[in-house]
């Protein structure tokens, strides 16, 4: 299985940092690599596909990529943001997510 | 816009089968693969399985022994029975839609608690 390791596990930032959380594989997953957000009592959404395309999200996140380090940005943390972030490898199966990161505002 | 909904037992027996069907309403289950992910509470995304009309089906290996998942095209619906259940099996239980192209999960269902307790 290819493990996801995500960091950090929890931030708190204030309304307007920037924020940046980072999803490693354990080997190449080429572009395969998706972003959720989600907040509580609600399903996962989608935030970003194939490392840096946005699906109907704010321009503020984005998605970058290099080698096995992946990264989601937000580039102006807004009060709406604070959820629970994953990232998800969609490269083979078994499709594997990172253990989130949880973003709180100050 | 494609939905989801996931319906069965709140509440399940030890050792007992786990049975929850997801039914698709705005598109079609013959199109793309479909998924089962849980997640306990308070922890993380667990992917189940995956499958696809064309009789294509993976599943965790972690879970491989006691899953078993299946279409009913008739109906628009597809399924998971999760066998020999005990409490780590509880937890929000989601059907979900993976895109044919870089394979991410475009829609989900609400979820649905399952409660695995005697």
């Amino acid at each position: 299985d290819i493990q996801m390791t995500q960091s950090p596990s929890s931030l708190s930032a204030s309304v307007g940092d920037r924020v940046t959380i980072t999803c490693r594989a354990s080997q190449s997953i080429s572009s395969y690599l998706n972003w959720y957000q989600q907040k509580p009592g609600k399903a996962p959404n989608l935030l970003i596909y194939a490392a840096s395309t946005l699906s109907g999200v704010p321009s503020r996140f984005s998605g970058s990529a290099s080698g096995t380090d992946f990264t989601l940005t937000i580039s102006s943390l807004q009060p709406e943001d604070s959820a629970t972030y994953y990232c998800q490898q969609s490269y083979s199966t078994p499709r594997t997510f990172g253990q989130g990161t949880k973003v709180e505002i100050k | 816009q494609v939905q989801l909904q996931e319906s069965g037992p709140g509440l399940v027996k030890p050792s007992e089968t786990l049975s929850l069907t997801c039914t698709v309403s705005g598109g079609s289950v013959s199109d793309y693969h479909w998924s089962w992910i849980r997640q306990p509470a308070g922890k993380g995304l667990e992917w189940i399985g995956r499958l696809y009309t064309s009789g294509t089906i993976s599943y965790n290996p972690s879970l491989k022994s006691r899953v078993t998942m299946s279409v009913d095209t008739s109906k628009n619906q597809f399924s998971l029975k999760l066998t020999s259940v005990t409490a780590a099996d509880t937890a929000d239980y989601y059907c979900a839609r993976e895109s044919t192209s870089f394979r991410y999960f475009d829609s989900w269902g609400q979820g649905t608690l399952v409660t695995v307790s005697s």
